[in-house]
């Protein structure tokens, strides 16, 4: 079965510092990509996401990901995060591109230490 | 827009009730869908309709119900309600069914079964 994983389910940096989270996904059809992010208390909100084209992707806030095909994977990157950036990640996954919705990971908390 | 809304945002039931979980988008959006969200678990896809008087099971359907009577309103129903169905719920719309499109996410309803 389609899978979509995170691999850190808890990350603690401070301001300033770069950000990498890990996705990888098990399917070797068609794919689109997505992440979103949920802040304290808010509802979650597109980030970016990848569904054709150039593989480096760029997201709002500074936010960006990279599509590795040859390695399932869509790493979501910033250069330097900012306290405000404290939530929780999700990478999320459609598999085959059909309307049968995403298969999300299980998310990363992130806190960002002022 | 209000964009997706969702009522009520938190609700406590005991074993064996059965409600309806409202959601509603005024952004005349043909997709809806809902998932729930367990901790550690990340979001799964409970029901999922591509439009009025069309809808489809996720990865997560059994004791729920759905209908599409309108573009607007995508209700779901607990028929009857177990403790394994705690969780935060959640509603998404996007404009099409396309797998490309932006899934639009209401605030979420915190359901406890006791």
């Amino acid at each position: 079965a389609q899978s979509v994983s995170q691999h850190n389910h808890h990350v603690i940096l401070s301001e300033a510092a770069s950000l990498e989270l890990g996705c990888n996904y098990s399917y070797g059809g068609t794919v689109n990509l997505f992440w979103y992010v949920q802040y304290p208390g808010q509802h979650l909100q597109l980030l970016l996401k990848y569904f054709s084209g150039d593989p480096l992707v760029k997201g709002i806030k500074g936010f960006e990901a990279e599509f590795i095909k040859s390695k399932f994977s869509f790493n979501l990157r910033k250069p330097s995060v900012q306290w405000s950036d404290t939530a929780e990640y999700f990478c999320a996954v459609n598999f085959g591109g059909g309307a049968d919705g995403l298969t999300f990971g299980k998310g990363t908390h992130l806190i960002i230490q002022p | 827009n209000a964009g997706v809304t969702q009522t009520p945002k938190f609700q406590v039931l005991k074993t064996g009730q059965s409600m309806t979980l409202q959601c509603a988008q005024d952004m005349n959006h043909e997709y809806m869908s809902w998932y729930r969200q367990d901790p550690g678990m990340g979001l799964r896809l409970i029901h999922y309709s591509v439009g009025a008087g069309i809808t489809d099971q996720g990865e997560v359907p059994n004791g729920y119900n759905v209908s599409r009577s309108t573009t607007e309103d995508f209700p779901l129903r607990l028929l009857s309600a177990a403790p394994s169905q705690t969780s935060v719920y959640f509603c998404a719309s996007s404009y099409s069914p396309s797998s490309t499109d932006t899934q639009y996410f209401g605030p979420g309803t915190r359901l406890t079964v006791l």
